[in-house]
């Protein structure tokens, strides 16, 4: 099946800290997505990118779909402790198909 | 909150045993999907429903059977479980036609 390449697969970080993460593939995609998964529930819609080149923040995260089509990648600044979970990244390559691909996740932990 | 729940949260049971986990859906939503969640493969889709008996078959779908007799209800049956089939089972819906997925809170099983 189609494959997202996520890295790196963990991270241990000191608070306050930033954080980067990224999704590559061999395929287009159309839509990339980052997800936040905590303990015990299920992940979460972080941001949501729909062109090439697209850059888009949410409070203190920042996605950029790649020019390429085929990489995405987030930025998280100033880490705080809730920021401690996986981040799967998703993609949909046909639109209308309501198909996702995800990656295998980054684990994200953070020393206080 | 996307109105997902989804039932048993957590079950345990025996090799060769049917098991039937349900996703219920408040909102009418007309795509529903079936996820299963393992460590180093992120999500990866069994099966999916465009409609009251509209399915496909996602990447793992072998081993996993679907129904949706009304919008609100997708249930995923496994016939005869295996020990391969122990796994966190989330139910996802999309409310636009952008690929966003919104998942419920999972379903552990265990398959001894």
């Amino acid at each position: 099946g189609q494959q997202l390449n996520q890295s790196p697969q963990s991270m241990f970080i000191q608070e306050g800290e930033d954080v980067s993460m990224n999704c590559t593939s061999s395929s287009i995609f159309n839509t990339w997505l980052w997800y936040k998964q905590d303990p015990g529930e299920g992940p979460v819609l972080l941001i949501a990118l729909y062109k090439a080149g697209e850059l888009t923040s949410n409070g203190r995260l920042t996605a950029q779909f790649g020019i390429t089509r085929k990489d995405s990648f987030l930025n998280i600044s100033a880490s705080i402790p809730s920021d401690v979970g996986i981040y799967f990244c998703a993609g949909q390559q046909i639109q209308g198909a309501q198909k996702l691909v995800f990656g295998q996740g980054t684990r994200l932990t953070i020393n206080p | 909150d996307a109105g997902i729940t989804q039932s048993p949260r957590h079950k345990v049971t025996e090799t060769g045993t049917p098991v039937t986990l349900r996703c219920h859906q408040t909102e009418n939503h007309r795509y529903m999907y079936w996820y299963r969640q393992d460590p180093g493969h992120g999500l990866r889709l069994i099966h999916y429903s465009y409609g009251v008996k509209d399915t496909d078959k996602g990447e793992v779908s072998d081993g996993y059977s679907v129904s949706r007799s009304k919008t609100e209800d997708f249930l995923l049956t496994l016939e005869s479980a295996t020990s391969s089939q122990t796994s966190v089972y989330f139910c996802a819906i999309t409310t636009t036609q952008g690929g966003e997925l919104f998942f419920g809170e999972g379903s552990r099983l265990t398959v001894l």
